[in-house]
C-alpha cells in the first residue's frame, strides 16, 4: 500500500523566513514523487516532481529514500508563497497505469 | 493551450438528485483521471481512464457513481442518487503516455464543489 503523510496540516511563517513543509512516504517500489500547489482560488498546479531535482519559485525538494521523506524546502518566504501544499506519490499499478496518492496538505501562511 | 476544464464549478443538490459532472482533458491526453476531496480528507484516487477504457476503478466508492468516457474525449461522472457524504471536491487530472513522449505527470482541473444537502 502506498501512503504519504504531511504532518503539519498548518504552517505559519515571517517573510524572509526559511520555511521546510514535511513529507514521509510509504511505498514498495521505486517513488516517484510530486509537490503540488493550490493558490487561493486556482487549480492544482504542479510545483515540484523529484526526477527533475528543479527549483521552483525557489523551492527545492530532495528525495531521501533512506528516511522515505521528500520535504520541502526555500531559504527565504515571500507573501506570495502562501498557499496550500500537497505532497504526492505517482505509484505505478501496472501496464501503464499510474494514479498520485496524496497527502492531507499542508496550508503555508507567510505573514508581512 | 487549453488546461483541463470541468463543469460545473459548483452543483448544490439535494439527497437523492442525480448530479452528472464533466470533465474535458487536455486535447491529445490519453490519461483521464477522477480525484475528489471530501471535508477533512485527502485527495481521494476514484478511477483512470486510458482513451475510453476503464483501467483502475478501485477508488470509486460505490455502484452510485458512474464514470464514462465515450470516444476516449470527455469524461463524465455521474452520482446517482446522491447522498451527504458524497459532498466535497472532485477533481479531474489528465496525462499524456508516457509511451508516446509525456513526462507521467498530471494536470488537473480547478475541480466541481459538489454539495448535498
Amino acid at each position: 500500500a502506498q501512503r504519504v503523510t504531511q504532518p503539519e496540516k498548518l504552517l505559519s511563517v515571517f517573510k524572509g523566513a526559511p520555511v521546510e513543509l514535511k513529507c514521509n512516504y510509504s511505498y514498495s517500489g521505486s517513488p516517484e514523487l510530486f509537490w503540488y500547489v493550490q493558490y487561493s482560488r486556482q487549480r492544482l498546479q504542479l510545483l515540484l516532481r523529484h526526477i527533475s531535482r528543479e527549483s521552483i519559485k525557489g523551492f527545492t525538494a530532495d528525495l531521501n529514500k533512506g528516511e522515505t521523506s521528500f520535504h520541502l524546502k526555500k531559504p527565504f518566504a515571500q507573501e506570495e508563497d502562501s498557499a496550500m501544499y500537497y505532497c504526492a506519490l505517482n505509484g505505478y499499478s501496472g501496464g501503464s497505469n499510474y494514479k498520485l496518492t496524496f497527502g492531507k496538505g499542508t496550508l503555508l501562511t507567510v505573514n508581512p | 493551450e487549453a488546461g483541463v476544464t470541468q463543469f460545473p464549478s459548483h452543483s448544490v443538490i439535494e439527497k437523492g438528485q442525480t448530479v452528472t459532472l464533466r470533465c474535458d482533458p487536455i486535447s491529445g491526453h490519453d490519461n483521464l483521471y477522477w480525484y475528489r476531496r471530501v471535508m477533512g480528507k485527502e485527495i481521494k484516487f476514484l478511477l483512470h481512464f486510458v482513451k475510453e477504457s476503464k483501467q483502475d476503478e478501485s477508488g470509486m466508492p460505490n455502484n452510485r457513481f458512474l464514470a464514462e468516457r465515450t470516444g476516449g474525449t470527455y469524461s463524465t461522472l455521474k452520482v446517482q442518487p446522491a447522498e451527504l457524504e458524497d459532498s466535497g471536491v472532485y477533481f479531474c487530472a489528465s496525462s499524456q503516455d508516457i509511451r508516446t513522449g509525456g513526462r507521467n505527470i498530471q494536470y488537473f482541473g480547478a475541480g466541481t464543489r459538489l454539495s448535498v444537502l
